[in-house]
């Protein structure tokens, strides 16, 4: 069965530099989240779409946006990188908000 | 506002045995889900089981159970027959009640299953 698919898998950046990282969600699937998990540490809920219109926010930097596009893919946008930003990425999706929601592999964020 | 606790940083099971993963959880919300989610070394994040807060049993999926206390906001993962693959970190979720439809997720477990 297909899965969420996040590229890219890995991304080294330098600070200051600017970083995008995509999700495909599950075919079907109209809402998306994103994730990030500090090193040893849970993951933090950031943002998530539904139907390609913001639905919920959290503790997503100002430095960051993020859109979810006709196809249902989205995009994570992460300007200004810090060294604090390196993290492993989550996209998550599921259909119509439901309960379960599935995750790709992330994308790992190393800022240099 | 949400909150999840696990309280076992690390846990060892020996192969073939059952281990219980604690996750307590706290919310005003009458309308809640309790995830929990596998996430071995390589990264990904794996979906194991799913368990709404009306949901009169527990849930089951293979060797995976939760044991779902309501009046104890808890919402333990049982492994029956651990695995070597099992080994691997566990982190437990809720999702918020009415409008939130993020996770909030607790700091996670540490599983070994010890040959």
């Amino acid at each position: 069965a297909a899965g969420v698919i996040q590229s890219p898998r890995h991304l080294i950046k330098e600070k200051r530099e600017t970083a995008t990282l995509k999700c495909y969600p599950i075919p079907r699937h109209d809402t998306v989240y994103w994730y990030q998990q500090g090193p040893g540490q849970d993951p933090q809920f950031l943002i998530s779409f539904y139907e390609k219109m913001q639905s919920d926010k959290g503790s997503i930097p100002d430095r960051f946006s993020a859109q979810q596009f006709s196809d249902y893919h989205s995009e994570l946008n992460m300007s200004s990188l810090e060294l604090g930003d390196s993290a492993l990425y989550f996209c998550a999706s599921s259909y119509e908000q439901g309960p379960e929601a599935f995750f790709g592999q992330g994308t790992r964020l190393t800022v240099v | 506002a949400q909150k999840i606790t696990q309280t076992q940083p690390g846990m060892f099971v020996q192969e073939k045995e059952a281990v219980t993963l604690d996750c307590t959880y706290d919310t005003s919300d009458p309308s809640y889900g309790l995830f929990w989610y596998k996430q071995p070394s390589s990264g990904e994040m794996i979906f194991l089981i799913y368990q709404g807060s009306y949901d009169q049993q527990n849930a089951t999926e293979g060797r995976y159970s939760l044991n779902f206390q309501k009046a104890r906001k808890s919402a333990n993962l049982v492994i029956s027959a651990s695995q070597l693959g099992d080994s691997a970190m566990y982190f437990c979720a809720m999702r918020g009640g009415t409008g939130a439809n993020n996770l909030f997720f607790g700091t996670g477990t540490r599983l070994t299953v010890i040959p």
